[in-house]
C-alpha cells in the first residue's frame, strides 16, 4: 500500500474535449511526478512538481498541465485531446526527485 | 539522449525455474537505477534501486540485480520464480535530475 490514490480509476472522453485527472499523494511527499503509458510501452515523463511548481518536464505539449497544491494533491489537465492521448496516467510522489518514487494506481482514459 | 533498452518483450517460465530480466542504459556517469514491477491493473511497485556502493542489490520479493559499469547493464534475477511474480517489469535510470526514463518493460509469464 502506497498511499498515492487517483480519480477516476477510468475515463471516456471524445477528441477535443478537456480532462482533468487527479491525484493525491503521501503526507510529506512534496515531490509529484506525472507519466503517461501508452498500451504496451514503459511510463513516459510528463512533469514533475515540487512544492507547487513546475521542476521539470517532458517531450509533452502546453495542452498538458498540472496543478500542485498546498494538501499533498495534484492535477493533470490535458486539452484538445486527441485520439493519441489515449494511456494510463500514473502519478507518483516522493520526498524529493532522488528518493523511491511511490506511483498511484493510474486512471486510464480513453479518447473517441 | 539517454534511454534504457530491455530486449526481451515476453519472457516464460517455468515456476521454480530461475530468471533473469536482461536491461541496458545509456548515461556515460553512474546512472540512478531502479526495476519496477507492474501487475495488470496496478501501478508500479519498486523492486529494488541502485544509487552507488555494492554493486549488487538485493530487492523485495526475493528479487535481486547487478550493477555493471562494463556492460552498461542492471540486469533483475531471481534463483526461484513463482506464479504471482507473473507481471511486466520495467527499468529505469534517471541521470541525477528528476527525469527517470523507463524501458519499454518485459511480460513475464510463469507456467505452473
Amino acid at each position: 500500500e502506497t498511499g498515492v490514490t487517483q480519480s477516476p480509476t477510468h475515463l471516456i472522453k471524445t477528441r477535443g474535449q478537456q480532462v482533468t485527472l487527479r491525484c493525491s499523494s503521501q503526507s510529506g511527499h512534496n515531490t509529484v511526478s506525472w507519466y503517461q503509458q501508452a498500451l504496451g510501452q514503459g511510463p513516459q515523463f510528463i512533469f514533475q512538481y515540487y512544492r507547487e511548481e513546475e521542476n521539470g518536464r517532458g517531450n509533452f505539449p502546453p495542452r498538458f498541465s498540472g496543478l500542485q497544491f498546498p494538501n499533498y494533491s495534484s492535477e493533470l489537465n490535458v486539452n484538445a485531446l486527441e485520439l493519441d492521448d489515449s494511456a494510463l496516467y500514473l502519478c507518483a510522489s516522493s520526498t524529493s526527485w532522488e528518493e523511491t518514487q511511490y506511483f498511484g494506481p493510474g486512471t486510464r482514459l480513453l479518447v473517441l | 539522449a539517454q534511454s534504457v533498452t530491455q530486449p526481451d518483450i515476453h519472457i516464460t517460465v517455468s515456476e521454480g525455474a530461475s530468471l533473469e530480466l536482461r536491461c541496458n542504459y545509456s548515461y556515460g556517469a553512474t546512472p540512478y537505477l531502479f526495476w519496477y514491477v507492474q501487475s495488470p491493473g496496478q501501478g508500479l511497485q519498486l523492486l529494488l534501486k541502485y544509487f552507488s556502493g555494492d554493486t549488487l542489490v538485493q530487492g523485495i520479493k526475493g528479487f535481486e540485480a547487478e550493477f555493471k559499469r562494463s556492460q552498461s547493464s542492471f540486469n533483475l534475477r531471481k534463483p526461484s520464480v513463482h506464479w504471482s511474480d507473473a507481471a511486466e517489469y520495467f527499468c529505469a535510470q534517471t541521470s541525477g535530475t528528476y527525469k527517470y526514463i523507463f524501458g519499454t518493460g518485459t511480460r513475464l509469464k510463469v507456467l505452473a
